[in-house]
């Protein structure tokens, strides 16, 4: 079974500071993974996917690094619309797992 | 315009079924598979199955094999998932979503509570 860990469990910044959000696999999952922000009340929305393309429109302030074991999804000089829920998904093989999340919170 | 559009909430029983809808427009229905996820309030994301509009064959995460179904039906363009012997914590908002790479497209979700 490949188990996701994201850390931190919550990451508390400001607005204009850099974001660094990690997620971990075990065993490794190569570029299989991508991240998904949440908002309250909303659907998921797709930010990266083969853990380091960008999906449609989003910004570019959002990047998505890493490789086997260890991501990063990196927002830089964030703005007050990314304060968000994160998750990072498995997409090698069936299941499809979600990581915990990670809570992006206003400082 | 691309969109899923779910079925509306729903209120069951313990040991009820329940069967969701899921409608695909402006994009080629077979193309693309989609697949069922859930949100228990206040947790995180729970993957539960992926069906193939084209080929209708199905994938159900071990959690859920003996009670989840997921159908189609290329007429009218809607994937259908239906759990069974629903408990308390199947409360959830269940999601379908499109995979062409990576969840582009989310439903709006339905709300399904399990209650006594």
């Amino acid at each position: 079974e490949i188990v996701l860990t994201q850390s931190p469990v919550t990451l508390s910044l400001s607005p204009g500071e850099r974001a660094t959000l990690s997620c971990r696999a075990s065993p490794s999952v190569g570029t299989s993974l991508a991240w998904y922000q949440q908002k309250p009340g909303q659907a998921p929305r797709l930010l990266i996917y083969d853990a380091s393309t960008r999906a449609t429109g989003i910004p570019a302030r959002f990047s998505g690094s890493g490789s086997g074991t260890d991501f990063t999804l990196t927002i830089t000089s964030l703005e007050p619309e990314d304060f968000a829920v994160y998750y990072c998904q498995r997409r090698s093989n069936w299941p499809y797992t979600f990581g915990q999340g990670t809570k992006l919170e206003i400082k | 315009q691309m969109q899923l559009v779910q079925s509306g909430a729903e209120v069951k029983k313990p040991g009820a079924s329940v069967k969701l809808s899921c409608t695909a427009s402006g994009y080629p229905f077979t193309n693309y598979y989609i697949h069922w996820v859930r949100q228990a309030p206040g947790q995180g994301l729970e993957w539960m199955g992926i069906i193939n509009p084209r080929a209708s064959t199905t994938t159900y995460a071990p959690e859920f094999l003996d009670r989840v179904t997921m159908t189609r039906d290329t007429s009218t363009r809607t994937v259908y998932m239906e759990l069974g012997s629903l408990r308390l914590e199947d409360t959830a908002v269940y999601f379908c979503v499109r995979d062409p790479d990576g969840f582009d497209i989310w439903g709006q979700g339905t709300m399904v509570t399990v209650s006594s």
